[in-house]
């Protein structure tokens, strides 16, 4: 256990569910970010949380939306999503965005049916 | 924007000999760290060995070092003696020191497989 925490460690969901990711992490960090993997690309930055304050998002569609309600946890809201969704989902934290070094967590399996 | 290139998608290697993995990347940044972490099934991304762009010294830890060449942007993983628990996906990653939309931006990984 790395010291962040994520849940739920797998979901299936339709395409007409709502759903939540949960992250959580004790270690002091200030900067939290969501990153998708899919097969055979490279992990891709969703979003990014700084002292609470959303400071990225990199064309992500509306059918995902994160919140951050306090520098501990961090939620990736999931609505009427696609099957091209279905990947990985990893949380991470670090002290502050440019400190060098993430923490990850195990991630999410989310299959979209 | 940053990238970063692993052009081995898998390597193997004998249980207790040395492997290479390569990385090359690209920054227009002169300040940033570079990474590689660890993927075994269990899906954890564990942080194996870190350099700072500004150190010339190659970083080491245990069995696990690095050859940082910043004029050729390459950073390549020295794995010696390897182990069975070794065999996991290995990815290079790049971070600018003043962070930006790029976060930590990673390679597409190099599955390393440990023949006994």
């Amino acid at each position: 256990e790395t010291g962040v925490t994520q849940t739920p460690r797998h979901l299936v969901m339709g395409m007409t569910n709502k759903k939540s990711l949960k992250c959580e992490q004790h270690l002091g960090h200030n900067a939290m970010y969501w990153y998708k993997q899919s097969a055979k690309k490279p992990l891709e930055l969703m979003f990014v949380y700084n002292f609470k304050e959303q400071t990225e998002n990199n064309s992500v569609p509306s059918r995902f939306s994160p919140e951050c309600p306090n520098s501990s946890h961090l939620f990736l809201h999931l609505h009427t999503l696609q099957p091209e969704d279905s990947a990985l989902y990893l949380c991470a934290s670090s002290r502050r965005q440019g400190a060098g070094g993430y923490t990850f967590g195990s991630g999410t399996r989310l299959t979209v049916v | 924007a940053q990238t970063v290139t692993q052009s081995q998608p898998e390597m193997s290697v004998q249980e207790a000999e040395t492997v290479t993995l390569s990385c090359t990347y690209d920054t227009s940044e002169s300040d940033y760290y570079l990474f590689w972490y660890k993927q075994p099934p269990s899906r954890q991304m564990i942080l194996v060995i870190r350099q700072e762009a500004y150190k010339q010294q190659n970083a080491t830890e245990n069995r696990f070092s690095v050859n940082f060449q910043k004029a050729a942007k390459s950073f390549s993983l020295k794995i010696s003696d390897s182990q069975l628990g070794d065999a996991a996906m290995y990815f290079c990653a790049l971070e600018n020191s003043g962070g930006g939309a790029d976060g930590l931006t990673f390679g597409k990984g190099t599955h390393l497989i440990i023949q006994p």
